[in-house]
């Protein structure tokens, strides 16, 4: 089945700083790969998603880039602000069923 | 329009007792999910539903039953509580299944002594 592994598992950055978590995967049938974004005590929230057919996304301070030769993708975070602290998780999908593998996480603090 | 919500917040339960977890979205959403998050251990798949009528097992089913109640609702049992089951539990519903946007509701942190 599918595995996903995330590094880092703990990220500190200074504010203003650009921040960048990687992501491999092992199932090359897999075609979706969303990133989530959980604050302390609440639920995972979808920041940014990107599918096979695709190489790069962004959005504002967000994008996403994948390698699908060589099955990794990555967030890169830019002008971090110490709001964007938090846990992330990167998950891969094969379509069936819909089911997400995630990543194991990375805490993300930005020092003001 | 309040997504998926999950009741109760919190709980603690003795070894051995039974409780159910419930979940209901107001996004006309067709499939459901059940996962848990337990620390180092990122979000794994207990059951999901894909439509509204089927269930299917995910990634570690063992210790519990689920309930597709209709279209809305989703449900969890723990039939006998073990203290293995003390995590952090999420129920998430998307569009339909395959690669499809989930959205999470804000957990229920239950513990077992």
């Amino acid at each position: 089945g599918e595995n996903v592994e995330q590094h880092p598992s703990t990220l500190s950055v200074q504010e203003g700083d650009s921040a960048v978590i990687k992501c491999t995967y092992s199932d090359s049938a897999s075609n979706y790969f969303p990133w989530y974004k959980q604050e302390l005590g609440k639920g995972p929230q979808l920041i940014i998603d990107i599918r096979s057919n695709v190489g790069e996304k962004k959005d504002q301070r967000i994008a996403v880039t994948l390698n699908k030769t060589a099955k990794h993708f990555s967030l890169h975070i830019t002008e971090t602000q110490p709001e964007d602290s938090a846990v992330y998780f990167c998950a891969a999908s094969t379509g069936s069923q819909g089911n997400l593998i995630f990543g194991k996480g990375t805490k993300l603090s930005v020092k003001p | 329009n309040a997504g998926v919500t999950q009741t109760p917040k919190f709980q603690v339960l003795k070894t051995g007792q039974s409780m159910t977890l419930q979940c209901a979205q107001d996004m006309n959403h067709n499939s459901m999910y059940w996962y848990r998050q337990d620390p180092g251990m990122g979000l794994r798949l207990i059951y999901y539903s894909a439509s509204e009528g089927t269930t299917d097992k995910g990634e570690v089913p063992n210790g519990y039953n689920v309930s597709r109640l209709n279209k809305r609702e989703f449900s969890l049992r723990l039939e006998s509580a073990a203290p293995s089951q003390t995590s952090v539990y999420f129920c998430a519903s998307s569009l339909r299944d395959g690669s499809y946007e989930q959205y999470f509701g804000p957990g229920t942190r239950l513990t077992v002594t």
